[in-house]
């Protein structure tokens, strides 16, 4: 089945912790994205990735780093986490042509609470 | 820059009425795509429909339809004869078709809730 999935689910952590959210697509994937979810906020992008070795920033980079060092895989690390990091996340990949939008795929959201 | 309003922020009706969800976007680009998403109670993101900026035909799919008018710069959700499953809250997005960050910019939900 495809499919894009994020481990863990749910979090509940302390400030300063390091902690790594994993995100994993099955589908040859070239582009994934991060995204946090807040109330009143909607979705916003953390960083995304065009291919393997190619991070980028989105919208709302600080605190946040990635990297993607396989196709399939592309983690979302907090170094040193804070309770304003305290949201829902979302990773999303696609099949990226360049040419024509493709459809993102979303994981099914990891919910982080920072203490 | 592009934007996202989607100014209703709670809609309630009740079960088997008509409810329109509104969506008004920004954007400098010719060429972009315009989506909507669902996420119920359980918080996962649910795929609608895509519009490419080309394409102002309506659709319909079973009791859901949208209308996107590029004159209005909007992309508006209708659900008809409502039911309680669909009490989730609706995401309206955009993006830009261009090479590089196929980033997705939300609008900020309107929670729709049917009252049985």
């Amino acid at each position: 089945e495809a499919q894009v999935t994020q481990n863990p689910r749910y979090l509940i952590t302390v400030t300063g912790k390091k902690l790594t959210v994993t995100c994993s697509q099955n589908m040859n994937h070239e582009y994934m994205s991060w995204y946090r979810q807040d109330p009143g906020l909607g979705l916003r992008q953390i960083y995304y990735s065009m291919n393997v070795e190619v991070t980028d920033k989105g919208d709302v980079p600080e605190g946040y780093k990635v990297s993607r060092k396989e196709k399939r895989n592309f983690p979302l690390i907090l170094e040193s986490p804070s309770p304003n990091q305290t949201s829902l996340y979302f990773c999303a990949s696609s099949l990226s042509s360049g040419v024509v939008y493709n459809e993102q795929f979303f994981g099914p959201g990891t919910r982080l609470t920072v203490l | 820059a592009q934007k996202v309003t989607q100014a209703q922020t709670e809609i309630s009706v009740v079960e088997k009425e008509d409810v329109t969800l509104d969506c008004v976007y920004e954007t400098r680009d010719t060429t972009y795509y315009l989506f909507w998403y669902k996420q119920p109670p359980s918080g996962e993101l649910v795929f609608l429909i895509r519009r490419n900026s080309f394409d102002e035909q309506n659709e319909i799919s079973g009791r859901y339809s949208w209308n996107f008018q590029k004159s209005t710069s909007s992309f508006n959700f209708t659900i008809t004869a409502s039911q309680v499953v669909d009490s989730a809250v609706y995401f309206c997005a955009l993006s830009e078709a261009s090479f590089g960050n196929e980033k997705l910019t939300f609008g900020t939900g309107t929670r729709l809730t049917i009252i049985p």
